[in-house]
């Protein structure tokens, strides 16, 4: 079964740092793009970027580029979404998914929860 | 970047009645390869997104064949032929023609009468 395992819920403060994981299984991961996808509360769906765990090409969306960093270590088959220096505003939903060239996503994982409060 | 605009914002559905949902692009979403990169998703309450419809109007795997998916160019539906309650939660249009300016549309809340 394909499966996407992300990790658990993080509260943090303005200013710290953070790096979720979303580890892959039942599939070749390295065949196959990440994406990341941010759901704020109440609100719709926002494409942030994928990643290719074969070569680790990476492409973001202009309105996350510089915002954020996507990695993958295949070794692990695991992919990272991390923040350098977080705000209020990005408190929200994450999900990752198994993405396509074309940014789809057919799987997804269950998502990780980030609280970014003072 | 590529707007999708969806209608309505929201729908209230008698089980077993049809609905339809309209997204819009701001430009043709036909790519040169003569594919059309058109998705729909369907996120339920407290779950992740799920793929309904890829490239239009290709149902995903173990997708029921009540939904079906419709349009080219700029103008697309999703249509559900009998609406069942496992159906409730909000569907998204989304556009991958010009990666990685992949874009969502706003939601359509569906929920049942």
């Amino acid at each position: 079964e394909v499966q996407l395992v992300q990790s658990g819920a993080e509260v943090k403060k303005p200013g710290e740092s953070l790096k979720i994981s979303c580890k892959g299984s039942g599939y070749s991961f390295t065949s196959y793009w990440i994406g990341w996808v941010r759901q704020m509360p109440g609100k719709g769906l926002e494409w942030m970027g994928i990643i290719y765990p074969g070569d680790s090409d990476t492409r973001y969306s202009p309105s996350f580029q510089g915002q954020v960093t996507i990695s993958a270590d295949k070794s692990i088959s695991t992919a990272y979404l991390q923040w350098s220096s977080l705000k209020a505003s990005d408190t929200a939903m994450y999900y990752c998914a198994r993405a396509y060239s074309y940014g789809d996503m057919d799987v997804w994982g269950k998502g990780t929860t980030v609280t970014v409060s003072s | 970047d590529i707007v999708m605009t969806q209608t309505p914002l929201s729908l209230s559905v008698t089980p077993g009645q049809p609905a339809s949902i309209s997204c819009k692009s701001s430009q043709s979403l036909l790519h040169s390869d003569g594919k059309t990169y058109l998705y729909w998703y369907l996120q339920k309450p407290g779950q992740s997104p799920q793929l309904l419809i890829y490239e239009v109007s290709s149902r995903f795997s173990g997708v029921p064949d009540r939904f079906s998916g419709s349009g080219s160019g700029t103008d697309f539906t999703l249509k559900i032929s009998r609406v069942e309650a496992e159906d409730v939660g909000v569907y998204y249009c989304m556009q991958g023609i010009h990666l990685p300016r992949v874009t969502f549309g706003g939601g359509t809340k569906v929920e049942i009468k």
